[in-house]
């Protein structure tokens, strides 16, 4: 089964922290892999998208890197800012699976001031 | 359309009733989704639109659900004798990937539309 998890599941760094957010899954054939944000009560924002064939994307303070054949994808969030907090969420979209993006759980992310 | 877009953004029915949630897709995605997200839970497929085609509706939860896509374009979800369980957020993505054509693929997600069943 191609399963994704995400950890911590929640996290809170004081303003100005850099930090680490983890997502491993299950099956290394993946097409690629996106990054999103979820504010509460809201859609998804998607902040990035790695190819398989790519280490890493970066946008801003956020840069995001994969390793493929471990199955792991790490998403960097330089200098945190308060509006930064939201959940964090990692999908595959594993090749056997044409027709859908999986998803972690989530990390929950609170920066305070 | 700039994005994806739902409605209604929130919609509260009585148990037993039926209720209609709709997509727009962003313009020239030829691939939609559903999905659902519980108080609490994870994100949950339930179909997938290729053009008006769903290959995949594997995510339905029964027979009460269903979904159609007419010109490629807007969709409709419909439950039918809704349950207290089926309350959720209903998110709908578009994506422009045809077929197996994945690799540089973004899925984009309008803001959902709340359902509570009471």
């Amino acid at each position: 089964k191609q399963e994704v998890t995400q950890i911590p599941a929640a996290l809170s760094v004081p303003e100005g922290e850099n930090l680490v957010l983890n997502c491993s899954f299950t099956d290394s054939a993946i097409y690629n892999l996106q990054w999103f944000r979820q504010d509460p009560g809201k859609g998804l924002t998607s902040l990035l998208l790695i190819q398989s064939s790519q280490r890493e994307q970066t946008s801003g303070r956020l840069n995001a890197s994969l390793d493929k054949s471990s199955g792991r994808s790490t998403l960097y969030i330089a200098a945190s800012q308060p509006g930064d907090s939201a959940t964090y969420l990692c999908a595959p979209w594993f090749t056997g699976t044409a027709s859908k993006l999986t998803f972690g759980t989530g990390t929950r992310l609170q920066v305070t001031l | 359309g700039a994005g994806v877009s739902q409605s209604p953004s929130n919609k509260v029915t009585e148990k037993g009733k039926d209720v209609e949630l709709r997509c727009d897709p962003i313009s020239g995605h030829t691939a939609l989704y559903w999905y659902r997200q519980s108080l609490g839970q994870g994100l949950e497929f339930l179909i997938y639109f290729q053009g008006n085609s769903a290959p995949d509706k594997s995510g339905l939860p029964s027979d009460r659900f269903s979904a159609e896509r007419t010109g490629g374009s807007v969709s409709t979800l419909t439950i039918q004798r809704t349950q207290q369980e089926d309350s959720a957020v209903y998110l709908c993505a578009s994506s422009r990937n045809r077929g197996q054509v994945i690799m540089n693929t973004e899925a984009f997600f309008g803001q959902g539309t709340r359902l509570t069943v009471v």
